[in-house]
């Protein structure tokens, strides 16, 4: 298996731009997870969906992000409109329960 | 509300010495506990697991830790560390029998050759 994938790994944008980060969870696991690493912050739970279907958004910091799954090989975690606060790494991980998890290599998001 | 606690943010070691990082966790019920690493510029690895059974648990690399209910602890140990091995380590709990992941803040290691 591949592992989980994560595109783009690095995006550079403008204040303002819509970004779109992409994860592809390992085939079977039925979790899939959202996180934000930051020096400040460490690591933070986003999201998380089970089935497609998103269990917990608790976490995610404000109506500017926004996060999908439309079938269960694919999801997006979207920020529109960016902002240079939102410059993070976001890692996507997937699982077959809540607390068996495995990291995609992460999006390193720059935003100036 | 549930939290886990690294109490060493930067730990600076020289190879072959022992190694212990500090992990405690505020949740008086079941757990299952969990250590990660992530090494420069990597994703986070599962380095070892604990769910039920002997609360020593050893795992990848020559690390073990020790889950100790009483103190709600769970440290991360290696007798003789590595300059690989330099590299920051995540503790999680995930609390009751279904329940997420929450990490603690982690904890740098360097290790000088």
């Amino acid at each position: 298996d591949a592992g989980v994938i994560q595109s783009p790994r690095h995006e550079v944008t403008e204040m303002g731009q819509e970004v779109t980060l992409r994860c592809k969870p390992i085939s079977g696991h039925d979790y899939l997870f959202w996180y934000r690493q930051t020096m400040m912050r460490g690591l933070e739970l986003l999201i998380y969906f089970n089935n497609n279907v998103p269990i917990d958004d608790s976490g995610m910091p404000e109506d500017r992000f926004s996060a999908k799954m439309p079938n269960a090989s694919f999801s997006t975690l979207k920020i529109q409109p960016s902002e240079p606060r939102d410059s993070a790494v976001y890692f996507c991980a997937s699982g077959i329960a809540p607390y068996e998890q495995y990291f995609g290599p992460g999006t390193r998001l720059t935003v100036t | 509300a549930q939290s886990v606690s690294q109490h060493n943010h930067h730990v600076i070691l020289s190879e072959a010495a022992s190694l212990e990082l500090g992990c405690n966790y505020s949740y008086g019920g079941t757990v299952n506990l969990f250590w990660y690493v992530q090494y420069p510029g990597q994703h986070l690895q599962l380095l070892l697991k604990y769910f039920s059974g002997d609360p020593l648990v050893k795992g990848i690399k020559g690390f073990e830790a020790e889950f100790i209910k009483s103190k709600f602890s769970f440290n991360l140990r290696k007798p003789s560390v590595q300059w690989s091995d330099t590299a920051e380590y995540f503790c999680a709990v995930s609390p009751g029998s279904q329940g997420n992941l929450i990490f603690g803040k982690g904890t740098k290691l360097s290790v000088k050759p």
